[in-house]
């Protein structure tokens, strides 16, 4: 049972298609985070909200637009996608924003949406 | 920028003990995180240092050294349920940024 949730597990769209991922996070954390994993390569941080303010966007492509309506949501809207862009993303949230000095940025993940692009 | 390096796959026999180790350069160290992912599943926590030294917790302890930019995850008494991806995570707050910077992953296969 995990404090994060992410809604859909699985998604399959065409490259023209619009959808959104969503996440939810229950733990009260003031941070929350996307993520991409991709196979056999790390971890790869694409957005950052704190407090509904976007701090970090990390050279991501327009095709992916975050939105974070209040601090326990947070979604992901895809647009015209490529294959490439197949992979796991998973969201995250901790109790504060911070690179790390404390426990406090301890990071909660969901269990992710395995997205394929056709 | 960061560069963190851990072996790929390992595979260890059940009751065995185990050592993945992790080796990262950095601008700012600020802590290190370890977490475990079974496939298909979230990347859950399981340790964190920022100083040197061994950090003990039940069947799992994990060791940092700031000075050789190392770091290991030691499982004792492995169980089949042990088999999963472990990912070392690094905070650098010399890049001036909130991410912690995650290494590939070993994939850890326990066997009978």
């Amino acid at each position: 049972e995990t404090g994060v949730t992410q809604t859909p597990r699985h998604l399959v769209m065409g490259m023209t298609n619009k959808k959104s991922l969503k996440c939810e996070q229950h733990l009260g954390h003031n941070a929350m985070y996307w993520y991409k994993q991709s196979a056999k390569k790390p971890l790869e941080l694409m957005f950052v909200y704190s407090l509904e303010e976007r701090v970090e966007n990390n050279s991501v492509p327009s095709r992916f637009s975050p939105e974070c309506p209040n601090s326990s949501h947070l979604f992901l809207h895809l647009h015209t996608l490529q294959p490439e862009d197949s992979a796991l993303y998973l969201c995250a949230s901790s109790q504060d924003l911070g690179a790390g000095g404390d426990l406090d940025t301890e990071a909660f993940f969901g269990q992710g949406t395995r997205l394929t692009v056709v | 920028g960061q560069n963190i390096d851990q072996p790929t796959e390992m595979t260890a026999t059940e009751g065995a003990i185990v050592q993945i180790n992790c080796t990262y350069q950095t601008s700012g160290f600020n802590g290190l995180f370890w977490y475990q992912q079974h496939a298909g599943e979230a990347p859950t926590f399981l340790s964190y240092n920022v100083l040197d030294g061994l950090e003990e917790k039940g069947r799992f302890s994990s060791f940092l050294s700031r000075s050789k930019g190392y770091s290991y995850l030691l499982l004792k008494e492995l169980q089949m349920k042990d088999s999963a991806s472990y990912l070392c995570a690094v905070a650098d707050s010399g890049a001036g940024s909130y991410q912690l910077t995650f290494g590939k992953g070993t994939k850890l296969s326990v066997i009978p």
